[in-house]
């Protein structure tokens, strides 16, 4: 069974609009991180934020006020970038890691966002 | 702080040769990983190493093996490649003083087998 899913192969956006990238993923572990990462055509996978399953909030990064949608009992955890900007463009890959340590991250197959001038 | 980098950038094989790609991690960082992308696909994990020791492996076969250094610089080295080991290989480093201990990952070497 796939342990990340990421339905949307590819979104399009308009510069300055709010958009969500959805995730769901599945594990029996009760301690686990889930993250998202961006991948620009230069290859560099850059991360962007973290979701530790026993946090109570949903993450936030304050820089550019994106933040995760953490539902733990239906196991997803969207990526809401709040003000999109033609920099943007690019795969964006969710991640999970089963336990606290190690870097034995599981990928989904991504998506690829557009923002549109 | 220097960020990871890797090398080579792009290189082309054929069926049957044997590669080593290189990697430095980010300073400070101890422990390394590799992994392998696909066109189209998200990255595979690969193996880890940590003190120079391998502590953890995906599913590749033997003939994928590396190298960590005592300067945490570390090798991944492909043997008797296949068409299907085209791909991008990323490095990532990790530092275990960061909470969410996420991976910093490198540009890649992007290897064509033909």
């Amino acid at each position: 069974a796939q342990k990340i899913t990421q339905t949307q192969p590819g979104m399009f956006v308009q510069e300055k609009e709010a958009v969500t990238l959805d995730c769901t993923y599945d594990t029996s572990d009760p301690s686990y991180g889930l993250f998202w990462y961006k991948q620009p055509s230069s290859g560099e996978m850059i991360f962007l934020i973290y979701q530790g399953s026993y946090d109570q909030q949903n993450a936030t990064e304050p820089r550019r006020e994106d933040s995760l949608n953490f539902q733990k009992a239906r196991k997803s955890a969207n990526l809401v970038i709040s003000a999109s900007q033609l920099g943007d463009s690019a795969m964006y890959f969710c991640a999970m890691r089963e336990g606290n340590y190690g870097q034995n991250f599981v990928f989904g197959p991504g998506t690829r966002l557009s923002v549109l001038p | 702080e220097t960020g990871v980098t890797q090398s080579p950038t792009h290189l082309i094989k054929t069926r049957g040769q044997q590669v080593t790609l290189r990697c430095s991690s980010q300073s400070g960082h101890n422990t390394v990983s590799w992994y392998q992308q696909a066109l189209g696909q998200g990255p595979q994990f690969i193996f880890q190493y940590y003190r120079e020791e391998e502590n953890g492996r995906g599913n590749f076969p033997p003939r994928f093996s590396g190298l960590q250094f005592p300067n945490y610089s570390s090798e991944l080295n492909v043997n008797a490649l296949e068409l299907d080991d085209s791909a991008l290989y990323l490095c990532a480093s990790s530092s275990g003083t960061r909470e969410a201990g996420e991976l910093f990952f490198g540009e890649g070497s992007r290897l064509t087998v033909l």
